[in-house]
């Protein structure tokens, strides 16, 4: 039971450079959303993806580009690093919309040099 | 912006001591969710309690809620050296159906032999 699944684990980018944070659930769960955890801020919501061919903007969505062509998964791309985005970042699951619990990945812990 | 403050930002206990944390936000809620994060791990549902409800507990986690404070609380009793970890709220506005959580700030929660 592998629940939501992130890879990698650790990533070090130079600036300017683009990547794909790979996010995969096997719970057939309708809601995807995509997090980003930075010291003494919580959690903050990048993009969320309500089923397979659509998605929306979150809080901060500048910088970060999402697609949901299947069910299971949710890629987080990063066009062009920068140091800012240096963050650990968090997908999650869950079954339902409003009032269902969140199931999370262990993260993906991303540095921007 | 960050929607909630969590308060302590920090808790040391000794085990078989309850450890209460509290929670604010600002704006109306459908409803409000506790999370753990253990330390380089993803988070963890804990429990969920609805606008319309006042106090919900599950095992060792007694959850209240008031809605004209705009506040909840987290009380875990006898705790544990295994409940060493950051604790979250999360709260889903109200509008549309769609989860899109917005986390406080977290209370990092000690608890030694």
């Amino acid at each position: 039971n592998a629940g939501v699944t992130q890879t990698p684990k650790f990533q070090v980018l130079k600036t300017g450079q683009s990547m794909t944070l790979q996010c995969a659930q096997d719970m057939n769960h309708e809601y995807m959303s995509w997090y980003r955890q930075d010291p003494g801020m919580g959690l903050r919501l990048i993009h969320y993806s309500v089923g397979a061919g659509i998605t929306d903007q979150g809080e901060v969505p500048n910088g970060y580009n999402v697609s949901r062509s299947t069910t299971e998964d949710f890629p987080l791309r990063l066009l062009s690093a920068a140091p800012s985005q240096t963050s650990v970042y968090f997908c999650a699951s869950s079954y339902g919309g409003k009032g269902t619990e969140a199931f999370f990945g262990q993260g993906t812990r991303l540095t921007v040099v | 912006s960050q929607q909630g403050e969590e308060d302590p930002q920090a808790l040391s206990i000794q085990e078989g001591e309850n450890a209460t944390m509290n929670c604010s936000y600002k704006t109306s809620i459908n409803n409000l969710q506790w999370y753990r994060q253990n330390s380089g791990r993803g988070l963890v549902h804990l429990i969920l309690i609805r606008s319309n409800e006042r106090e919900k507990h599950s095992g060792r986690l007694r959850v209240t809620l008031d809605t004209s404070k705009k506040s909840s609380s987290l009380l875990i009793t006898a705790s544990r050296a295994a409940d060493t970890a950051s604790y979250f709220c999360a709260t889903d506005g109200v509008g549309g159906t769609a989860s899109k959580l917005t986390f406080g700030t977290g209370t990092r929660l000690q608890v030694t032999l």
